[in-house]
């Protein structure tokens, strides 16, 4: 099973530049997520979507955008790259399991602006 | 809001030594909480998760967790470390809502196992 893909593995972008991670899953989940891994900060949700059609900014969204566009695929988006958007992006994907929701990650994503 | 510290950014152990990873949250409401592990390039896996019940919860690979309500705490430990547990291990907690998009993680720890 592919569970969360995510493309690129690395990427280096000059200041100013643009660029779109795309992520995709196949598990049929209904709600998918960006994440941001920053050292000594964890994990921080930049957007999340709960189900098709449907987007919300997490704690961290200024300078990104987001489209759900159909169930497998969540791609997060870049406008103009900035140095403080280096950083490990992970996307994940969430099924129910009784009380909560468990999170299925991707394999990340390593940014540089530079 | 929920927070989570995670007092030890790194931990060196050797290898069949027992270890500890320390948590402690900060919540003004009932919550779960949960540790995940992450691989060298690989995204987090869930290790386990205490939601209600025993305050003792096992995980995949020989890892357990206790929570302690009075102290706000859910150190993560092994009786018995291997080269392969060497790894980044987050804690984290959410509300009672149980939805994902409520997680709070913590700064992760990174455990390595020397032989």
């Amino acid at each position: 099973n592919a569970g969360v893909t995510q493309t690129p593995k690395f990427q280096v972008l000059k200041t100013g530049q643009s660029m779109t991670l795309q992520c995709a899953q196949d598990m049929n989940h209904n709600s998918m997520y960006w994440y941001r891994q920053d050292p000594g900060m964890g994990l921080r949700l930049i957007y999340y979507s709960a189900s098709e059609g449907t987007t919300d900014k997490g704690e961290v969204p200024n300078g990104y955008n987001v489209s759900r566009l159909n169930k497998r695929e969540f791609s997060l988006r870049l406008e103009s790259a900035a140095p403080s958007q280096t950083s490990v992006y992970f996307c994940a994907s969430s099924a129910p399991t009784g009380t909560n929701e468990k999170l299925f990650f991707g394999s990340g994503t390593q940014l540089s602006v530079l | 809001a929920q927070s989570v510290t995670q007092l030890d950014s790194q931990v060196p152990v050797f290898e069949e030594a027992p270890v500890e990873l320390r948590c402690n949250y900060s919540s003004s409401v009932s919550v779960y909480l949960f540790w995940y592990v992450q691989y060298p390039n690989q995204g987090l896996q869930l290790l386990l998760k205490y939601l209600s019940g025993s305050t003792l919860v096992k995980g995949i690979n020989g890892f357990e967790a206790e929570f302690n309500k009075s102290q706000t705490s859910f150190p993560l430990r092994k009786p018995s470390v291997h080269i392969s547990d060497t790894a980044e291990y987050f804690c984290a907690v959410s509300d009672l809502t149980g939805s994902a998009r409520q997680l709070t993680f913590g700064s992760g720890t990174q455990l390595t196992v020397l032989p």
